[in-house]
């Protein structure tokens, strides 16, 4: 099946300072990317939709600025975390549509802000 | 109310047993159904998908949808200590696997 790499699998970090994370496609085009975020014994969230070449769609109550989303090429879309606060610590996780439309998963980043 | 509900769990079954898992969901234009296995600090992985009502089986897993009961479910047979992860429910208003609509996971320990 197709692959969705997702780096970092885990980060620390300062408050106050930020972390990108990245979300390839290895062996398919990508032209939607989904970043989600899950909090321990929850489910999965969706934060944003992210579309190759144009901005991207963010869910209500997600803060644009705060979750930067950049998709700049059709295997690779980023999100960084802009001053990153303990109450941003979650797992997040990004997921890739394929031509077939289906859905591929990340394996994930664990983001732990002190 | 949420749009999908599933029952946390755990639920733990000894090697070998049917399992039986649930969702419930209230959106009746939902019509894409899926299930995703999710293993402890790991992204899902997909098991199946269906439309519509009715079964889809796949080796040891069968999807089973009634849309007249707004319920889904997946069945696991001859179970084994690997299944044990958390299996998420997942499900679309379109025909499509855009903008899921995650349940909140069942936690499986199957006892070896």
């Amino acid at each position: 099946g197709a692959v969705v790499s997702q780096h970092p699998s885990w980060v620390i970090c300062k408050s106050g300072t930020s972390v990108k994370i990245e979300c390839r496609s290895l062996d398919f085009q990508a032209t939607t990317m989904f970043w989600y975020r899950q909090f321990p014994k929850q489910s999965l969230m969706l934060m944003a939709t992210s579309n190759e070449g144009s901005k991207a769609t963010y869910e209500q109550g997600v803060e644009k600025d705060k979750f930067l989303i950049n998709h700049a090429s059709l295997t690779l879309s980023t999100l960084t975390v802009t001053s990153a606060h303990p109450e941003d610590s979650s797992f997040y996780i990004c997921s890739a549509r394929d031509r077939a439309e289906k859905l591929f998963f990340g394996s994930g980043t664990q983001l732990s802000v002190l | 109310q949420k749009e999908v509900e599933q029952d946390p769990g755990p639920l733990s079954v000894p090697e070998g047993a049917i399992v039986s898992l649930n969702c419930t969901y209230s959106n009746s234009a939902f019509q894409y159904f899926m299930w995703y296995r999710q293993y402890s600090r790991k992204g899902p992985e997909l098991l199946m998908y269906t439309y519509s009502s009715g079964n889809k089986e796949d080796g040891r897993f069968t999807a089973q949808v009634d849309k007249s009961s707004k319920y889904i479910s997946l069945f696991i047979r001859d179970s084994q200590p690997s299944d044990s992860a958390t299996y998420l429910c997942a499900m679309s208003p379109m025909d499509s696997s855009y903008k899921l609509i995650f349940g909140s996971g069942t936690r499986l320990l199957v006892r070896p």
